[in-house]
């Protein structure tokens, strides 16, 4: 069971270029997020998608885009990079968006752009 | 806007107990989470406190007072193992999850 992977792992990027972490879990979860963490600051809610087809901002959307086309698989893209979105960037699910939902954290990507 | 406060650093001996308090003010209310999180690695779900009191899970404990806006996490017998951040996150009226900046415990032999 790999359960949410991402991918890069880790990426150099030089500001203005397109770049999209990909991630995908094989739990059926319904409910998938995007995270930032930056030291000092805590995890932050990017976008969100309740289910597959529908998309919602988080707390800190700005400069990223996001898509679910189905079930298992929430890319999340940066149109033209900036260094302040420097970070690691985690990708997360639950079985629902309601009560008692656990969220399970993907490994993580960490960016650098430069 | 969500404001959850949690203590930055916390050091404690291995075999200790340690408590690490959260407080929180957010837009709505639906269940308060604790998180670990060892250093290079995803957050791990810990425990879920809905209602008020005390919620026990072997070593670990979460308490929750709604009316104060206040919960901790109890580490009991400290182990090594258990250095690692600890998340506090608050669930709003939306669904949505807020995260404090999380705490570093660091456990000393």
């Amino acid at each position: 069971i790999a359960g949410i992977t991402q991918a890069p792992t880790s990426q150099i990027l030089a500001a203005g270029r397109r770049m999209t972490l990909r991630c995908t879990q094989d739990m059926r979860h319904n409910a998938m997020y995007w995270y930032r963490q930056d030291l000092g600051l805590g995890l932050r809610l990017i976008h969100y998608s309740n289910t597959a087809g529908t998309t919602g901002k988080g707390e800190v959307p700005d400069g990223y885009s996001v898509s679910r086309a189905n079930t298992d698989d929430f890319p999340l893209t940066l149109a033209s990079a900036v260094p302040s979105q420097t970070s690691v960037y985690f990708c997360a699910s639950s079985v629902s968006s309601g009560e008692q939902e656990t969220q399970y954290f993907g490994p993580g990507t960490r960016l650098l752009v430069l | 806007g969500q404001n959850i406060d949690q203590p930055t650093e916390m050091t404690a001996t291995e075999g200790a107990i340690v408590q690490i308090n959260c407080t929180y003010q957010t837009s709505g209310f639906n269940g308060l989470f604790w998180y670990q999180q060892h250093a290079g690695e995803a957050p791990t779900f810990l425990s879920y406190n809905v209602l008020d009191g005390l919620e026990e899970k072997g070593r670990f404990s979460s308490f929750l007072s709604r009316s104060k806006g206040y919960s901790y996490l109890l580490l009991k017998e400290l182990q090594m193992k258990d250095s690692a951040s600890y998340l506090c996150a608050v669930r709003d009226s939306d669904y949505k999850l807020s995260f404090g900046a999380g705490t570093t415990v660091t456990v000393r032999a």
